[in-house]
């Protein structure tokens, strides 16, 4: 069964500084979407960065970008010069394949602080 | 249209109560998903709707629940004789049938069974 793994619960940067969230995931597929979404406190998902498993490029988005790593089923999510507007939790989710449900599993989150 | 909406935002209901909850998706989107978020936790999939037709229901969906979409536009769920364990918030999001597919999710509904 495919799963999303988000190994840190909680993690804080300076005002300014770089942040990598990690997710990594397990999938028997070799065609997939994922995706990294932002929940501010008390407010919607709001998408943040979505990358093609077909696309070897490693999808940008402004100040957020990621590293995926097929082989390694790695996705790790980089914020660089991180405001704080960036406080939020933050989930990698996994879709199924073009022919299944597109239903996405998503990780358990990781809680980012970021510090004035 | 500026995305999708949910009504209730918050609901307080005693066990054994039934629940509606309404989800109106982006106009334009003929996908519809439930997904239900406990604390700590990311959303969880429910159920789906393409159109007017609910094509999957997770095993998380007890014959307590039920959800429709009758005219393809918007969604309810409802839950029959809520439990505490029922407490969560549900999710709805909406997308697009195209190969990119990404979901629009709403605010949620906080559901608090007491």
């Amino acid at each position: 069964a495919q799963t999303v793994t988000q190994s840190q619960p909680e993690m804080s940067v300076q005002e300014a500084e770089t942040v990598t969230l990690s997710c990594t995931y397990d999938t028997s597929e070799s065609d997939y979407y994922l995706f990294w979404y932002k929940q501010p406190p008390s407010r919607q998902m709001i998408l943040v960065i979505r990358q093609e498993a077909y696309k070897q490029q490693n999808a940008t988005e402004n100040r957020f970008s990621v590293n995926f790593q097929k082989a390694a089923k790695s996705f790790s999510l980089k914020i660089s010069d991180s405001q704080l507007g960036d406080a939020a939790m933050y989930f990698c989710a996994y879709r199924f394949p073009t022919s299944g449900t597109y239903k996405y599993i998503f990780g358990t989150g990781t809680r980012l602080k970021v510090l004035a | 249209d500026t995305g999708v909406s949910q009504n209730p935002r918050h609901k307080i209901t005693k066990r054994g109560q039934n629940v509606t909850f309404r989800c109106d998706p982006i106009s334009e989107h003929n996908r519809l998903y439930w997904y239900r978020q406990t604390l700590g936790q990311g959303p969880e999939f429910l159920t789906y709707f393409q159109n007017e037709a609910q094509l999957e229901k997770s095993r998380l969906l007890s014959d307590r629940f039920s959800a429709e979409r009758p005219k393809g536009s918007f969604s309810t769920l409802e839950i029959q004789r809520t439990e505490q364990g029922d407490s969560a918030m549900y999710l709805c999001a909406s997308s697009l049938l195209a190969a990119t597919d990404t979901q629009y999710f709403g605010p949620g509904t906080r559901l608090t069974v007491l």
